[in-house]
């Protein structure tokens, strides 16, 4: 069974300052992996989406990369921002063991970014 | 504006009680889910729907029943037989290929009074 983690489990950082937020699975058999922000109370919001056959995905300040045979993925986020406080979850693209069915998405528990004014 | 929509934000059930959360979508996706999210833990797959008329039980599925008579509705009801239910409860809708990201509505807090 597909399990991801997520470490740190939570980081507090000065603003400016660049920082890398972890993800391992552990079934490199996946489809994709997608990063997602949290803010409290609400859903989540898809930030990148990275292929099987992709090593990384830009957008804007947030890189992420992926490196499938040893199964991680880092997501580094440049000159952090007070408003980029929230959790940041990694979710992979797995087929289900019954090999039929929709693609299903197992989730880390996330790392609560804090930045600091 | 194209989305999901959750509703309500806020629930409370009594015991014995079956509830049911709303979840609509507008932007023409086959594939529908529900997770379920408790504090520290990851998200996890409660039951998922491809197409309408048809839903799979995903990790967590007993205490809860969905429908989906509607493409873009797929409404989840909280059974009596859920013996924790208090928890954070997400809904989400992609187009059901690997590689498009899910979307995800604002989630419904449901507490026991």
């Amino acid at each position: 069974k597909q399990e991801v983690t997520q470490i740190p489990a939570a980081l507090s950082v000065p603003e400016g300052e660049n920082l890398v937020l972890n993800c391992s699975f552990t079934d490199s058999a996946i489809y994709n992996l997608q990063w997602f922000r949290q803010d409290p109370g609400k859903g989540l919001t898809s930030l990148l989406l990275i292929q099987s056959s992709q090593r990384e995905q830009t957008s804007g300040r947030l890189n992420a990369s992926l490196d499938k045979s040893s199964g991680r993925s880092t997501l580094y986020i440049a000159a952090s921002q007070p408003g980029d406080s929230a959790t940041y979850l990694c979710a992979v693209y797995s087929v289900p063991h019954s090999g039929a069915g929709s693609y299903q998405l197992t989730f880390g528990k996330g790392t609560k970014l804090s930045v600091i004014p | 504006d194209g989305g999901i929509t959750q509703s309500p934000k806020y629930l409370f059930r009594k015991e014995g009680q079956n509830v049911t959360l709303s979840c609509e979508q507008n932007l023409n996706h086959d594939a529908m889910y529900w997770y379920r999210q408790d504090p520290g833990q990851g998200l996890r797959l409660i039951y998922y729907s491809q197409i309408v008329n048809d839903f799979q039980k995903g990790d967590i599925a007993e205490g809860y029943s969905v429908s989906r008579e509607k493409k873009e509705s797929f409404p989840l009801t909280v059974t009596s037989a859920q013996k924790n239910p208090t928890a954070f409860y997400l809904c989400a809708s992609s187009t059901g290929t690997a590689n498009q990201p899910q979307h995800f509505g604002d989630g419904t807090r449901l507490s026991i009074l």
